[in-house]
């Protein structure tokens, strides 16, 4: 199917493990992005990609790893879980040709961190 | 610091009546501005977007936005709202030269009751 397609849908982990996030879009799209979303404070820029093993850091990076071998996928790591990570976690793709252009967004993950 | 003000966390409404979900920026550069809305259990779809030019945006599903720079505002308006409206707003902005990446406001829960 065409399109941003995030999995888990839902996650329960244990605090201290290690969990990924997947994240695949199909329209080759050069920009990607992981966004958590918690009450009160909207959706905030975790990890960035410009393009195929060019990634850099967000307003809110610390204890997450991303990777970008390929341009379609764009994994979030969360090396040791802690339960402030509890969160719904966004992935989003974008085209780099023209300025501003709109982000699309996958459905989420719902993770929660015990 | 660039930063996106919603000013109102929740708003109750009335079917058929009209709504204006207030947001403000801040920023030291030029912005690119845009409304995004969340359905339950849903990721983010565009509403409109302002980059340039008038500075009355139409977008989807009836709604308006009207970008004001003296004010820094970008207020969002519909003149007859359904109870299909029911959802979280969010207001974001990117900045010039900013690689897509969007900054957003907390969100606004727009509720209508019949």
């Amino acid at each position: 199917d065409a399109g941003i397609t995030q999995s888990p849908r839902y996650k329960i982990t244990e605090t201290g493990r290690q969990v990924t996030l997947m994240c695949h879009q199909t329209w080759s799209h050069s920009y990607m992005f992981w966004y958590r979303q918690d009450l009160g404070h909207g959706l905030r820029l975790i990890y960035y990609s410009a393009a195929a093993d060019i990634t850099d850091k967000g307003e809110v990076p610390d204890g997450y790893v991303v990777s970008r071998s390929k341009t379609e996928n764009f994994p979030l790591t969360l090396e040791s879980a802690t339960r402030s990570q509890t969160s719904v976690y966004f992935c989003a793709s974008s085209d780099r040709w023209g300025e501003a252009t709109e982000s699309f967004f996958g459905q989420g993950t719902r993770l929660t961190v015990v | 610091a660039q930063s996106v003000t919603q000013l109102d966390s929740q708003v109750p409404v009335f079917e058929e009546a009209p709504v204006e979900l207030r947001c403000n920026y801040s920023s030291s550069v030029s912005v690119y501005l845009f409304w995004y809305v969340q359905y339950p259990n849903q990721g983010l779809q565009l509403l409109l977007k302002y980059l340039s030019g008038s500075t009355l945006v139409k977008g989807i599903n009836g709604f308006e936005a009207e970008f004001n720079k003296s004010q820094t505002s970008f207020h969002l308006r519909k003149p007859s709202v359904h109870i299909s409206d029911t959802a979280e707003y969010f207001c974001a902005v990117i900045l010039s030269g900013g690689y897509n990446k969007l900054i957003f406001g907390a969100g606004t829960r727009l509720a209508v009751h019949p």
